[in-house]
This record gives structure tokens, C-alpha cells and sequence, in this order.
């Protein structure tokens, strides 16, 4: 069936270093994903999507990569800041309807 | 832009207990979703909605949830009666036509 998951439940990070978040999906129909950014008390925050017709995709200090060989989809934070620990979770949507699947979350911790 | 409301922000029931839950959405769009959010896990989908209509309830266990979109605007979630394994936060969230939702604080509920 589908699914999203996440290979690290946790990591560490020093603040300035870059953290790469990893996440693979099994629905090879999935056309469009989106990682979110949980803080403790809040609901998730959208933080950058991606189509299946790309494989790169930048924001402001965050780029996704998707590598639809392999179905594996990464969230790289540039330049790790305290205000970037949270629990970051990727979601996907098929072709039809708008239901995302999330995966269960990778917990960030960035040390000062 | 004011984001996705919602209330109450917690609350503690005893079990066989009712309970409620609000949402508004952001202003203008169409398709509304409640979330449950078992903690350590990412959310999943319990029911969307694309303006008053029910497009996807297939994972709402319906013998005790029920959820409705009189005017296509407001939702209200409802658990009757609740048990223990309804402990979980409810997220709303709101999309327009595009993929990318938008999520509310959530309501964290216990059920004792």
C-alpha cells in the first residue's frame, strides 16, 4: 500500500552546520510532495513542496530533492539555526484527490 | 492573512464522554480537512471536505466521529462517545484549489 517513511528519527546538529533530513515514499504515482515543520504546541508549517516533474527545488535556506529512481525525497536546511528545531515531516499526494500520506517525522535538534 | 482557527485548545474528557471541536478556515478556501495527530506520529487524514461536501471520510471511524460543513465555511468535528485511544491532537487545515494545505494550531485532547 502507500506509504511514506523516514530513515532517522533524530538528528543532532551543530547551529551553522547543514542538515539533510531523508524521507522514502513507495507510491511511484505520487505526483506532488511537500515537507512541513512542527514545533512542540503547534500545528505543522509549510515549508516547501515539490512536483514530480522536477528533481530540485529551492527556498530560502531549504532545498528539496527528489530522486523518483529511487523514490527518495531530502530536505536540506542551509546554515542550521536554533529556530530550526522541530520535527519535520514529508507528505505526499497522488494523482487524484488531495490527500496527502504523512510520513512519521524526523525530530531536529540543533545544538548551540 | 489571518491562518486556520481553531478551538478549544485543549481539552480532558473521561471516557463515553462527548466532545467538539471548531474550525475556520482561511477566508476563501474551498476544501477543509481534519487531521489526527497520534503523538510521535504525522497526521492523518479523517475527512475532507470541498466547500459543504464530503469528498474523502474513508479513514473516519463513523460509529463515534462525525464532522459537518453546514455553510462551507466553519467545521465542526464531533467524537460520541470518545475512548481512550481518541487521545490525539485534531488538526484543521485549509486549502484553495492548489495542493498545499494550510494547517491550524490544533486541539489537544485527553481522554482520561
Amino acid at each position: 500500500g502507500e506509504s511514506v517513511g523516514l530513515h532517522l528519527p533524530t538528528l543532532s546538529v551543530q547551529e551553522g552546520d547543514n542538515s539533510i533530513i531523508n524521507c522514502a515514499y513507495s507510491n511511484s504515482a505520487s505526483d506532488y510532495f511537500i515537507w512541513y515543520k512542527q514545533e512542540s504546541g503547534k500545528g505543522p508549517q509549510f515549508i516547501i513542496d515539490i512536483r514530480s516533474n522536477m528533481d530540485k527545488r529551492q527556498g530560502q535556506r531549504v532545498t528539496v530533492l527528489l530522486n523518483k529512481t529511487v523514490k527518495h525525497l531530502s530536505l536540506q536546511i542551509a546554515a542550521t539555526q536554533p529556530g530550526d528545531s522541530a520535527v519535520y515531516f514529508c507528505a505526499e499526494k497522488g494523482a487524484a484527490g488531495n490527500k496527502l500520506t504523512f510520513g512519521g517525522g524526523t525530530r531536529v535538534l540543533v545544538k548551540p | 492573512e489571518a491562518g486556520v482557527a481553531q478551538s478549544p485548545r485543549y481539552k480532558i474528557i473521561e471516557k463515553r464522554q462527548s466532545v467538539a471541536f471548531w474550525c475556520n478556515p482561511i477566508s476563501g478556501h474551498a476544501t477543509l480537512y481534519w487531521y489526527q495527530q497520534i503523538l510521535g506520529q504525522g497526521p492523518k487524514l479523517l475527512i475532507q471536505f470541498q466547500n459543504n461536501g464530503v469528498v474523502d471520510d474513508s479513514q473516519l471511524p463513523k460509529d463515534r466521529f462525525s464532522a459537518e460543513r453546514l455553510k462551507g465555511v466553519d467545521s465542526t468535528l464531533k467524537i460520541q462517545p470518545a475512548k481512550l485511544e481518541d487521545s490525539a491532537v485534531y488538526l484543521c487545515a485549509s486549502s484553495q484549489t492548489t495542493d498545499t494545505q494550510y494547517f491550524g494550531p490544533g486541539t489537544r485532547l485527553t481522554v482520561l
